[in-house]
This record gives C-alpha cells, structure tokens and sequence, in this order.
C-alpha cells in the first residue's frame, strides 16, 4: 500500500518552454501533498504544499508564478514549470501524506537545454 | 540552532558491521520518528515510523528514540552493499515535518 507515482520520470525540455509533473497516490486519498526539489547530492528542499481544493502554500523564496501547483483532486497533484531555464532543472520529487507518513514518488528529472 | 541536524557524512563501512545513523533535534514539539532511505536518482522510501522513546525493530533495522536527549537512531545489522544509500531522518509535529540533510552511507564489499 501508500503507492506514490510521477508522471514523467524523466523530461528534457527547451529553455522558456513550459513543463508539466503529475503526481499520483495511487491507493489512497491524500488531502496534502508536498513538492521538493533535489540537486545533486543535496537534500531535500520543500517547495510547496499542496492541499486539495485550495492553494497551494510555498516556501520562502519559491516563485509561485513560475512553479505552478494544482491539486484538484484528492490523488493527483501536478506542478507545471513555467518558462523553465536551464537553471531550474533539477530532480522534482513529490510526496503524499497518509496519517503520519508521508510516502514519496520516484522523482522527476527536468533536464533544461 | 538548526531544527534537526544530521551529518551529512559520507559514513563508509565494510559489509557485515553494525552500522549507526543518528538525527539530534531541538523542538521537542515533535511527536513522530521517521527514517528513510533514499537511493540515487529515486525518491525516498520511508523505511520505520515511531512515536515513542524505545527501541524498535524491523529485520536487520532498530529505530531508537530517546526523547530526554532529542536523540534517535538507526542501526543497520549485518550491513549489505545494498544498504549503500543516503539515509533521511525525519520528524514531525502536528502541523509539520523536517528532514534531515541525510547520511550518504557506503558499505564496502
């Protein structure tokens, strides 16, 4: 159970074109999910927050115009990059909260050119 | 001072040693213990939940918590290349949850 998936895994996209991550709780519902941000060999960085039927609540520093996040039903969550720049890829990895736990996707790689 | 804090490491071990991964924290709000292990490239996998000081047990993995020190832990026994992985604490209050940086642990072969 608490299966977390990430559409896609892997995504390369031109600079100043828009890319869209899909996050999916595949067998439960999760009111609240969570986007991070990973570079390499670094840790997790919360992005945002993501509650089902609101918006969404980011973190000091995060531009919510160019990190766009929807959580429009209670199993998926997607968060669109816009006018993306080589600068902003990077290893995107969402999570799902259940009860206590939060239970995270694969990650999507965004690979910037 | 920093609400948890981890050393990142990397923590290097030969195969079959006890391996010891530890989290200090100073808000002592929190209420719920998670350790997750976080392979290359792929999103964390939450690896034991505790809510209470003690020792708890899964396999070759015991979480301890001591809640008068602000101290929990991670014990690998039998340690495998396959454990070679960084390793998240984490812990949460009501309204929140932080990580750790993580501990980027090798075993050696």
């Amino acid at each position: 159970g608490a299966v977390v998936s990430q559409h896609p895994s892997w995504v390369i996209c031109k600079s100043g074109t828009s890319v869209k991550i899909e996050c999916r709780s595949l067998d439960f519902q999760a009111t609240t999910m969570f986007w991070y941000r990973q570079f390499p060999k670094q840790s997790l960085m919360l992005m945002a927050t993501s509650n089902e039927g609101s918006k969404a609540t980011y973190e000091q520093g995060v531009e919510k115009d160019k990190f766009l996040i929807n959580h429009a039903s209670l199993t998926l969550s997607t968060l669109t990059v816009t006018s993306a720049h080589p600068e902003d890829s990077s290893f995107y990895i969402c999570s799902a909260q259940q009860g206590r736990e939060q239970y995270f996707g694969p990650g999507t790689r965004l690979t910037v050119t | 001072q920093k609400e948890v804090e981890q050393d990142p490491g990397p923590l290097s071990v030969p195969e079959g040693a006890i391996v010891s991964l530890n989290c200090t924290y100073s808000n002592s709000a929190f209420q719920y213990f998670m350790w997750y292990r976080q392979y290359s490239r792929k999103g964390p996998e939450l690896l034991m939940y505790t809510y209470s000081s003690g020792n708890k047990e899964d396999g070759r993995f015991t979480a301890q918590v001591d809640k008068s020190s602000k101290y929990i832990s991670l014990f690998i026994r039998d340690s495998q290349p396959s454990d070679s992985a960084t390793y998240l604490c984490a812990m949460s209050a009501i309204d929140k949850i932080i990580f750790g940086k993580g501990t980027r642990l090798h075993i050696l072969p």
